[in-house]
């Protein structure tokens, strides 16, 4: 059965350049979420996607972050002009209802190092 | 938006309960009120949710007081493999907050 796939697993970068970082959601899951986990911290939402409706994008902490869900499926995070606080590993979920209600399932998480 | 608070961490033994308490004042009516399990280099993993009162499954149990502004996740017998960071996690339609999370270590 088919998971939650993040690619790449680990990403390492200088810093100033751009990244992107991909999330297959489980098929059929409406909602998609992206989080932000630096080490030994918890869990910082992003953004979150449901259906066709316009994301939540209140979690994105700069301009250089950005998002986009193609045809409601895969999605892909972009991370502009790196920083080195930008170092951390960025979790994709996935879930059937959207919000809070809808167990979410997590992806492997990518692992992005800003040199 | 609702926060939480949880202890930072928590020790156990082998074959006991363990109860892991998370504080959330400011919790909405909306909001429900979820648990989650991590283990190191990989994504959490739901454990339980719930609104009211008491909810139990094959894995744990939540107490939720009638005010709503606490949670309790109780793991029945733990063991060794239960070693992980807990997240209470309350939310609504708006942006969703994880607590810092309990590191729970369970020793022989």
């Amino acid at each position: 059965g088919a998971g939650v796939s993040q690619s790449p697993s680990n990403k390492v970068t200088e810093k100033g350049k751009d990244v992107e970082l991909r999330c297959d959601p489980i098929s059929g899951h409406t909602a998609l979420y992206w989080y932000r986990q630096s080490l030994g911290q918890g869990l910082e939402f992003l953004i979150y996607f449901q259906g066709n409706s316009a994301p939540d994008k209140s979690g994105l902490p700069s301009d250089r972050f950005s998002a986009e869900r193609t045809g409601g499926s895969v999605s892909t995070l972009t991370i502009q002009r790196t920083q080195q606080e930008d170092s951390a590993v960025y979790l994709c979920a996935s879930s059937q209802l959207g919000q809070v209600r809808g167990e979410q399932f997590f992806g492997p998480g990518t692992r992005l190092t800003v040199l | 938006l609702a926060k939480t608070t949880q202890p930072i961490s928590m020790d156990s033994y082998e074959g006991q309960e363990v109860n892991i308490t998370c504080s959330h004042n400011n919790i909405a009516t909306n909001d429900y009120i979820t648990w989650y399990q991590q283990f190191p280099s990989q994504g959490p993993r739901f454990i339980i949710q719930g609104y009211k009162t008491k909810v139990t499954n094959e894995v744990a149990s939540l107490f939720i007081p009638a005010d709503r502004k606490s949670s309790t996740l109780s793991l029945p017998r733990v063991s060794l493999s239960d070693t992980a960071v807990y997240y209470c996690l309350v939310g609504d339609s708006s942006t969703l907050t994880f607590g810092k999370g309990t590191m729970l270590l369970v020793s022989p």
